[in-house]
């Protein structure tokens, strides 16, 4: 299967803590993007790459947040000093062309801040 | 300030009779419409699209209209089945200055009874 994977799919973490989680995008996808779900919301974006440029964050995003996309494949969350507010459903997404064509969501990371 | 309303948290139907999801938005610059299905503890799945030149499309099942001068559109799946039970969001594309991201509505929890 060549979806968009996500690893891990749930992370329980200490408040405090650092965590990374990691995003495959389809291979030959060049946007890819960072969303949060938390229950009874949609997903709201965080962060747009297109290759290995990151285009925006969104202000939801704080200082303690970072993402990565090396090389313009894979993509990396990093999450420092996490607080129990972060805890949520983070989604990684991949497209290829523009706007009038469909995003494909990885399964997402569960995370659990105590 | 929600520029995508589904204001239906949920909606039950028999199994058989049609489904309509609701959905409006705030933003005229939309112009492109997409819905997805969610399972629990998945990713989102797209489902149909519509671009704003059309006020219908149909896939199967499932048919999603239009309403520009309303900013309004629909999602109907004829006839339901059991296996259509999930959350269903309508998103649209915002580009802003290079970047591009999807905005969602809260979702409607569709539960179709056998």
């Amino acid at each position: 299967d060549t979806g968009v994977s996500q690893n891990p799919r749930h992370k329980i973490t200490k408040r405090g803590q650092n965590v990374t989680f990691r995003c495959d995008p389809i291979s030959e996808h060049n946007r890819l993007y960072w969303y949060r779900q938390t229950l009874g919301q949609g997903p709201e974006f965080l962060t747009y790459f297109q290759n290995e440029a990151q285009l925006e964050k969104s202000r939801l995003l704080s200082d303690r947040f970072s993402a990565e996309r090396p090389k313009g494949s894979f993509s990396t969350l990093e999450i420092q000093r996490t607080e129990q507010g972060d805890s949520a459903m983070y989604l990684c997404a991949s497209k290829l062309g523009g706007i009038d064509t469909e995003a494909f969501f990885g399964q997402g990371t569960r995370l659990t801040v105590v | 300030d929600q520029q995508v309303k589904q204001n239906s948290p949920s909606l039950s139907v028999q199994e058989g009779r049609i489904s309509i999801l609701n959905c409006d938005y705030t933003n005229s610059m939309f112009d492109y419409f997409l819905w997805y299905k969610k399972y629990p503890a998945e990713g989102p799945t797209f489902l149909i699209s519509i671009s704003s030149i059309k006020d219908k499309n149909e896939d199967g099942r499932f048919t999603v209209f239009l309403n520009k001068s309303a900013k309004h559109l629909s999602l109907h799946i004829v006839p339901s089945q059991p296996g259509d039970s999930a959350v269903y969001f309508c998103a649209a594309p915002l580009t802003q200055g290079g970047s591009e991201k999807l905005v969602f509505g809260k979702g409607t929890k569709l539960t179709v009874n056998p």
